[in-house]
């Protein structure tokens, strides 16, 4: 069964909103998830590294301040696309390193956004 | 800067086939690669390699890596149409963070 989960699968906003995507891990805790982008046919790209108890750490080009990171506990991680725009649309997903499997890294089941 | 390098970038077979997917890596502090297999949704994980020349094996599935040509390599087989997605291979180097491949998309024709 899935070690990460994320919510929702599928949401669609209107331009200038903000929409909230959270990435749990289910059967361990995870003091660092990585949150991803992917556009159509294209492989995943990384975002930002989320980590519990102080600020991600955004890889270069990613606004911090239009996506917004907070690492609330342990087993929770939340993505906000601020004031989003119809560019904004695209696959977005979350993973964890598991310990007990190697730290193994597992990923969410992903999240569709669709600004409109 | 590390990166990962797949190919082919997409390849078509018939059912029963074998195929063999490649992955090379450049880095500078390698610890891990990791295959994922993705359908419609996010990657399903299959492989994780840390040690060189000892294969991986999961029914059909098979990988192993070479750390000092820095690559590793996918096999598949007796392919099914249930094989056909997008195969990533990913790296991480000194730390957790993935770094991907641009994927393999496997076609299996019935």
């Amino acid at each position: 069964g899935a070690v990460v989960s994320q919510h929702p699968s599928r949401v669609i906003c209107k331009s200038g909103t903000s929409v909230k995507i959270e990435c749990r891990s289910l059967d361990f805790q995870a003091t660092t998830m990585f949150w991803y982008r992917q556009f159509p046919k294209q492989s995943l790209m990384l975002m930002a590294t989320s980590n519990e108890g102080s600020k991600a750490t955004y890889e270069q080009g990613v606004e911090k301040d239009k996506f917004l990171i907070n690492h609330a506990s342990l087993t929770l991680s939340t993505l906000t696309v601020t004031s989003a725009h119809p560019e904004d649309s695209s696959f977005y997903i979350c993973s964890a390193p598991r310990p007990s499997s190697g730290n193994t890294i597992y990923f969410g089941e992903g999240s569709w956004l669709t600004v409109v | 800067e590390d990166k990962v390098v797949q190919s082919p970038l997409s390849l078509v077979v018939h059912e029963g086939d074998t195929v063999t997917l490649n992955c090379s890596y450049e880095v500078t502090n390698f610890r891990s690669l990791l295959w994922y297999k993705q359908e419609k949704k996010a990657p399903t994980f299959l492989f994780m390699l840390t040690s060189s020349g000892i294969e991986k094996k999961s029914g059909r599935l098979s990988s192993i890596l070479d750390k000092k040509e820095l690559f590793s390599i996918l096999n598949i087989t007796a392919t099914q149409t249930g094989d056909s997605a997008v195969y990533l291979c990913a790296g991480t180097f000194g730390n957790e963070k993935l770094t991907f491949g641009t994927g393999t998309r496997l076609t299996i024709i019935p």
